[in-house]
């Protein structure tokens, strides 16, 4: 569903290592997830997706895992750079909803050199 | 491809007066748009779907009387904020719907006085 937190999390990671954002979505019939990166400032930019008939999928440097069963989402970024440094969401669109998205809580990405 | 902008990028507006916020398809055509709303440090919230030539979808919770939107033609809608006050000071952004995809604008962020 929708999030309303106040704080967003925090990932601290050094640059050159691997990070994984972790998103736990709340609809079992999603049928279509999303991650993307925002910057300050900026609208958010696609990272990846990933549909519900697969449980992972690899792009440049990112991979997304799905689990179905704990319905959890994770986003790896390899080799993590400070360019990286951003907040990440992930999203959801339920099945039928005609690409309407739900968006989670957000991660803030942290590089530090 | 699939560029959306967004204009303005920042308006400052006194309490009571009234804001539009264009929301472009650049080099595609879209049926349905989508406005958020993002306060800070929090994640997106979805206001409205807009459909091109016919009435916007309204959540839960947003008054259509003051969050009007038109989505006259393929490649633009607007947001319309009547009668800003200060709790509407936000980050406004638009997507666009092509195929079962969205495309980001950069944002819109408005201060009420």
């Amino acid at each position: 569903g929708e999030s309303v937190g106040l704080h967003l999390p925090t990932l601290s990671v050094q640059e050159g290592d691997n990070s994984i954002i972790n998103c736990a979505y709340s609809n079992s019939a999603s049928d279509y997830f999303i991650w993307y990166k925002q910057e300050s400032g900026k609208g958010p930019q696609f990272i990846i997706d990933i549909r519900s008939n697969m449980d992972k999928r690899q792009g440049q440097r990112v991979t997304v895992l799905l689990n179905k069963t704990v319905k959890h989402l994770s986003l790896q970024i390899a080799a993590t750079q400070p360019g990286d440094s951003a907040v990440y969401f992930c999203a959801e669109r339920p099945t039928g909803t005609a690409s309407k998205l739900t968006f989670g809580t957000g991660t803030r990405l942290q590089v530090t050199l | 491809g699939a560029v959306v902008s967004q204009h303005p990028s920042w308006v400052i507006c006194k309490s009571g007066t009234s804001v539009k916020i264009e929301c472009r398809s650049l080099d595609f055509q879209a049926t349905t748009m989508f406005w958020y709303r993002q306060f800070p440090k929090q994640s997106l919230m979805l206001m409205a779907t807009s459909n091109e030539g016919s009435k916007a979808t309204y959540e839960q919770g947003v008054e259509k009387d003051k969050f009007l939107i038109n989505h006259a033609s393929l490649t633009l809608s607007t947001l319309t904020v009547t009668s800003a006050h200060p709790e509407d000071s936000s980050f406004y952004i638009c997507s666009a719907g092509r195929r079962d995809e969205q495309f980001f604008g950069p944002g819109t962020r408005l201060t009420v006085l």
